[in-house]
């Protein structure tokens, strides 16, 4: 019943893994987004896809690369993983694009930890 | 940076007493929302307020905003325990639509 749902809660990994995040919304909604939220709880977007296409790409590495299979899933896949990469990844999904007096339903979050 | 800014960055109170969190702003916007996060989850919507609006309620919540000074109040009337939790604003700019920024929240503690 969880409206956006992303799996693994938690993750532990070591530098230059690489790992996904999946993240799964069931509101019919047409927009996913990631978000990061860093140790001061500092909220960033990262990307956003409106019907499976890249709408947003807020000057991240290219060491991330999201997936949108369809416009239900958005899937965060990161290669070569980093210190600074911990951190906690929020999905969220919109009925549309922001802009609209659009408001965001989020997901539980994912605690990426890199030793 | 374009990202709303809360004050204070923690705030504690006793049950029953009101809390007022502010955020500032620097760009035009389309709407500001708040949100709530419980400690180790996502956030979770509360209100939006449109830039032509300049108070809006719902519940025990209480949101004003001044665009001309670039500010917006979020005030909870009647505090719970169960309000402890982490508060953002989040501006929706006019010049970067599908966006929107977070601030770094306000961290309210209600004690019994």
């Amino acid at each position: 019943d969880t409206a956006v749902s992303q799996t693994p809660k938690y993750l532990v990994t070591q530098m230059g893994n690489d790992k996904s995040i999946k993240c799964e919304q069931n509101l019919g909604h047409d927009t996913m987004y990631w978000y990061k939220q860093d140790s001061k709880k500092f909220l960033k977007i990262m990307f956003s896809y409106n019907n499976k296409e890249l709408i947003i790409n807020e000057t991240v590495p290219n060491r991330f690369s999201p997936k949108s299979p369809d416009k239900a899933h958005l899937n965060l896949h990161i290669n070569s993983l980093e210190l600074g990469d911990s951190a906690v990844y929020f999905c969220a999904s919109s009925q549309d694009k922001t802009g609209d007096d659009e408001k965001l339903f989020f997901g539980s979050g994912t605690q990426l930890s890199v030793l | 940076s374009q990202q709303g800014e809360e004050d204070p960055q923690a705030l504690s109170i006793q049950e029953g007493e009101n809390a007022t969190m502010n955020c500032s702003y620097k760009t035009s916007i389309n709407n500001l929302q708040w949100y709530r996060q419980n400690s180790g989850r996502g956030l979770v919507h509360l209100i939006l307020i449109r830039s032509n609006e300049r108070e809006k309620h719902s519940g025990r919540l209480r949101v004003t905003l001044d665009t001309s000074k670039k500010s917006s109040s979020l005030l909870i009337t009647a505090s719970r325990a169960a309000d402890t939790a982490s508060y953002f604003c989040a501006t929706d700019p006019r010049s970067t639509l599908g966006r929107l920024y977070f601030g770094r929240g306000t961290q309210l503690t209600v004690w019994p």
